[in-house]
């Protein structure tokens, strides 16, 4: 149980087109998602906190204009990067809870996003 | 603040040998502890987790005990294997809430060789 889905697993933009990546979570419902950022040999760096049919709450430093969040299931986030550009180029990570448990988060497998 | 610190890599090890990967934590109340593995182009899968103080996780051979005098969790495996080479994070989150954010160590990879 408890499987996060995110697609897609790898996409190749060009620089100034934006990119929606979903998180799905398969066989619960997920009041709460967290977005995650991770460079090359580094720690995952939480970008925001998506909840179900409110706005997200993004950590300081992280563009809310540029990297949009939508939560407007209980099994569907998405997170678009607009006007992508090389320096986005990273891997993103989604994670989901369960409500009511103390279990930590299940994780997408990631996209990985290079900007050429 | 909650902080996770983690022991930095790489570490290389050859198959069959001890495995030790330290953490130790700060946090602002009684938070649970986690580990997760990261194989490489992969997302974070849970290894192990402990709730409260003196509780062991352990899962596929990896064991880690929640330690509150020393607020440690260091990862243990008695004899690695070449498949578990991968990146391993150490984690915290505070019970308060399903909002409640994990609080990542900086990883730590790990390197079997035949």
């Amino acid at each position: 149980g408890a499987v996060v889905s995110q697609h897609p697993s790898r996409v190749i933009c060009k620089s100034g087109t934006s990119v929606k990546i979903e998180c799905r979570s398969l066989d619960f419902q997920a009041t709460t998602m967290f977005w995650y950022r991770q460079f090359p040999k580094q720690s995952l760096m939480l970008m925001a906190t998506s909840n179900e049919g409110s706005k997200a709450t993004y950590e300081q430093g992280v563009e809310k204009d540029k990297f949009l969040i939508n939560h407007a299931s209980l099994t569907l986030s998405t997170l678009t990067v607009t006007s992508a550009h090389p320096e986005d180029s990273s891997f993103y990570i989604c994670s989901a809870s369960i409500y009511g448990t103390n279990y930590g988060y299940t994780f997408g497998s990631g996209t990985r996003l290079t900007v050429v | 603040g909650n902080s996770v610190t983690q022991m930095e890599g790489p570490v290389t090890l050859s198959e069959e040998a001890f495995l030790t990967i330290n953490c130790t934590y700060t946090a602002t109340g009684y938070p649970s502890l986690f580990w997760y593995v990261q194989y490489p182009g992969e997302g974070l899968q849970l290894l192990l987790k402990a709730t409260k103080a003196d509780d062991k996780g352990s899962n596929k051979g990896f064991e880690a005990t929640y330690r509150k005098e020393t607020t440690s969790f260091h990862l243990e495996k008695g004899s690695v294997q070449v498949s578990d080479s991968a990146v391993y994070f150490c984690a915290l989150i505070l019970n308060t809430g399903t909002a409640s954010k994990l609080t990542f160590g900086t990883g730590t990879r790990l390197q079997v060789t035949l």
